[in-house]
């Protein structure tokens, strides 16, 4: 079946470092990506998606590109803010499925 | 506009205790879904309902029922709760696909924190 795999947690950086945050899927056909964040106390947001190969999701200076070679959906970010503290959920919807299936979510926490 | 709401925000149950969780939409979704949130484990698919009326099983049903009785509303209910049954519980709705897009964006409830004792 599908699912997918984060990089585990937590991750402690600096303000203004670089983050990445692997993700990496199994699916079959061409599953829809997504990552989602849940800042503290509140429901999870969608942050970027991308729906076929080589598509770069956007958002809020966060990037993902979907590639299909290395099954892979890695957030990034140039320069984190303490704002951006929060957990980050990468999912998948399977072709043709109106269903999410989450990774394990990965704990950001940026020091000022 | 409320968006995805839910009540009660937190609640505290005995073993074999039953209880009802709401969840309202207000955005004319056709798609609601119930998530449980359990540490290290991500967002598993408890039950969802792809119209009013309509539902079906997720990844984790047992020990929960479901019903959609009108299309804004998406009711989760434990019947005799269990301890294993402690955790966040997430309600999201989206719209539904159109023919040749794919997955719509869904839109979370701030969650019910639920602790079976």
């Amino acid at each position: 079946g599908n699912s997918v795999t984060q990089m585990e947690g937590p991750v402690t950086l600096s303000e203004e470092a670089f983050l990445t945050i692997n993700c990496t899927y199994t699916a079959t056909g061409y599953p829809s990506l997504f990552w989602y964040v849940q800042y503290p106390g509140e429901g999870l947001q969608l942050l970027l998606k991308a729906t076929k190969a080589d598509d770069k999701g956007s958002n809020k200076g966060f990037e993902a590109t979907y590639r299909k070679e290395t099954t892979s959906f890695h957030l990034e970010k140039g320069s984190v803010q303490v704002s951006d503290s929060a957990v980050y959920f990468c999912a998948l919807s399977g072709q043709g499925a109106q269903k999410l299936v989450f990774g394990q979510g990965t704990r950001l926490t940026i020091n000022p | 506009n409320a968006g995805v709401t839910q009540t009660p925000k937190f609640r505290v149950l005995k073993t074999g205790q039953s209880m009802t969780l709401l969840c309202a939409q207000d955005m004319n979704h056709e798609y609601m879904y119930w998530y449980r949130q359990d540490p290290g484990m991500g967002l598993r698919l408890i039950h969802y309902s792809v119209g009013e009326g309509t539902t079906a099983k997720g990844e984790v049903p047992d020990g929960y029922n479901v019903s959609r009785l009108k299309k804004q509303n998406f009711l989760l209910g434990l019947e005799s709760a269990a301890p294993s049954q402690t955790s966040v519980y997430f309600c999201a709705s989206s719209f539904l696909r159109t023919s040749g897009s794919r997955m719509e964006t869904q839109y979370f409830g701030p969650g019910t924190r639920l602790l079976v004792l």
